[in-house]
């Protein structure tokens, strides 16, 4: 059983595009977050969610935009796709936003962006 | 800014050797967790050590704390070729938020 699944896991597309990466956890957790990693490997959160409800929304341009339907699922909307949108993007789920819980990340989904 | 970097960006070492490596941060923190992230994989959690603790253990893992220092280590004893993989800190400040280092590539050669 998958806990943090993600689609695609891959997904290259051309600039100006939109599209959407969809994030399902079966974990029964309150929380999830998407992050981005570049090609250096950093990561860096870009929203969290909890229980439905956005509670960080780093500077990220309003290009993106999260969508919790239900605390099971956090999907991410990408319009207008550039060439610098090229990265992995993780989302991770944890039991509570607190602090001192350990966060599970989905397998990636590698976008690129041509 | 980045809150934690590791230290050595590399390391490459053989089978059954000690692994160290460190991460340093720059504010004061509640917790400080490490992740492993095997290539082409989603991280995962390995050991989270509070603001109060010094040291905790896990199976071959052994994580320090200093707060005095800003820095934590983490050592995997008896290395294995399945522990290659990057090596991420990752600090709590407030909040859900996790700041994450840079990582470290531990490299085990057999």
């Amino acid at each position: 059983d998958t806990a943090v699944s993600q689609t695609p896991k891959y997904l290259v597309t051309q600039m100006g595009n939109d599209k959407s990466i969809k994030c399902e956890q079966n974990l029964g957790h309150d929380t999830m977050y998407w992050y981005k990693q570049d090609s250096k490997k950093f990561l860096k959160i870009m929203f969290s969610y909890n229980n439905k409800e956005l509670i960080i929304n780093e500077t990220v341009p309003n290009r993106f935009s999260p969508k919790s339907p239900d605390k099971a699922h956090l999907n991410l909307h990408i319009n207008s796709l550039e060439l610098g949108d090229s990265a992995v993007y993780f989302c991770a789920s944890s039991q509570a936003p607190g602090q001192g819980y350990e966060q599970y990340f989905g397998p990636g989904t590698r976008l690129t962006v041509t | 800014s980045q809150q934690g970097e590791e230290d050595p960006q590399a390391l490459s070492i053989q089978e059954g050797e000690n692994a160290t490596m460190n991460c340093s941060y720059k504010t004061s923190i509640n917790n400080l967790q490490w992740y492993r992230q095997n290539s082409g994989r989603g991280l995962v959690h390995l050991i989270l050590i509070r603001s109060n603790e010094r040291e905790k253990h896990s199976g071959r893992l052994r994580v320090t704390l200093d707060t005095s220092k800003k820095s934590s280590s983490l050592l995997i004893t008896a290395s294995r070729a399945a522990d290659t993989a990057s090596y991420f800190c990752a600090t709590t400040t407030s909040g859900s938020r996790l700041t994450f280092g840079e990582g470290t590539q531990l490299t085990v050669n057999p």
